[in-house]
C-alpha cells in the first residue's frame, strides 16, 4: 500500500490569500488525484495530475483557481488561489492502488482549510 | 441527476446485526465499484471493490452488484462498535471515480 503524506494538515486562511497543499507518495505512481471534501458532504474530484503533462480538471474548477504542479512521479501540489470561506474544505490527495486505471484509491490524511 | 446516490441515513443498528447499505449510480459505462470507510476526521479508506456480478464476500463484509439494475450494496455482518463510521459508494468510469453522499451507520452497544 502506498504512503501519502500531505502537507499542511490544517490551516486557518484569511480571505483573498493562497495556499499551496503538497502531497508527496513513497512510490512512484502515473496519476494523482485531488478531492475536495466539504463540510458535511462527499468526495468531489476537483483534477487529475500527471507527471509532464497539464492537469485535467473537472467541470466547475478551473486552473486559476486551483493550479497543480506534478514535477515527477512522487510529488505534487494544489493550490487554493483567492481564497473565500467557500473554499473552507478537507482536500485530499490520492492516488492508485495496484497500477493504473483500477479506481481503487489510496488516500491522504488530507488538509483541512478554513478560510475566514 | 447525481452520478452515485446512496440510501439516506444515518443508520443505527444494535450491536451484532446487519447493517445493510444500497447505492445506485446513472452511468452504464462504470466498470467497477466501490466501499470506502471513513471515520469521522479520517481520510476514506477503501474496504470492498466488486467487478462483476453477484456477490463478494470478505469477512463480515459482502458487497453484491447488479449492473442491469445499477445497484450496488453492502451488508455488513455482526456489526461491531468499531464498525461505526461514514460509509461511501462509488463508481469507476473513465479514469474518474465517482463518490456518493455517503452513508453514516452507528453500531450500538
Amino acid at each position: 500500500s502506498a504512503v501519502i503524506s500531505q502537507k499542511p494538515s490544517r490551516d486557518i486562511c484569511q480571505r483573498g490569500t493562497s495556499l499551496t497543499i503538497q502531497c508527496q507518495v513513497d512510490s512512484q505512481v502515473t496519476m494523482m488525484f485531488w478531492y475536495r471534501q466539504q463540510p458535511g458532504q462527499s468526495l468531489t474530484l476537483i483534477a487529475t495530475a500527471n507527471q509532464g503533462s497539464e492537469a485535467t480538471y473537472e467541470s466547475g474548477f478551473v486552473i486559476d483557481k486551483f493550479p497543480i504542479s506534478r514535477p515527477n512521479l512522487t510529488f505534487s501540489t494544489l493550490t487554493v488561489s483567492n481564497m473565500s470561506p467557500e473554499d473552507s474544505s478537507i482536500y485530499l490527495c490520492s492516488v492508485e492502488h495496484r497500477g493504473t486505471n483500477t479506481g481503487e484509491l489510496f488516500f491522504g490524511e488530507g488538509s483541512r482549510l478554513t478560510v475566514l | 441527476q447525481k452520478e452515485v446516490e446512496q440510501n439516506s441515513g444515518p443508520l443505527s443498528v444494535p450491536e451484532g446485526a446487519i447493517a445493510s447499505l444500497n447505492c445506485t449510480y446513472s452511468d452504464r459505462g462504470s466498470q467497477s465499484f466501490f466501499w470506502y470507510r471513513q471515520y469521522s476526521g479520517k481520510s476514506p479508506e477503501l474496504i470492498m471493490s466488486i467487478y462483476s456480478n453477484g456477490d463478494k464476500e470478505d469477512g463480515r463484509f459482502t458487497a453484491q452488484l447488479n449492473k442491469a439494475s445499477q445497484y450496488v450494496s453492502l451488508l455488513i455482518r455482526d456489526s461491531q462498535p468499531s464498525d461505526s463510521a461514514t460509509y461511501l459508494c462509488a463508481a469507476f468510469n473513465d479514469y474518474k471515480l465517482s463518490f456518493g453522499a455517503g452513508t453514516t451507520v452507528t453500531v450500538r452497544a
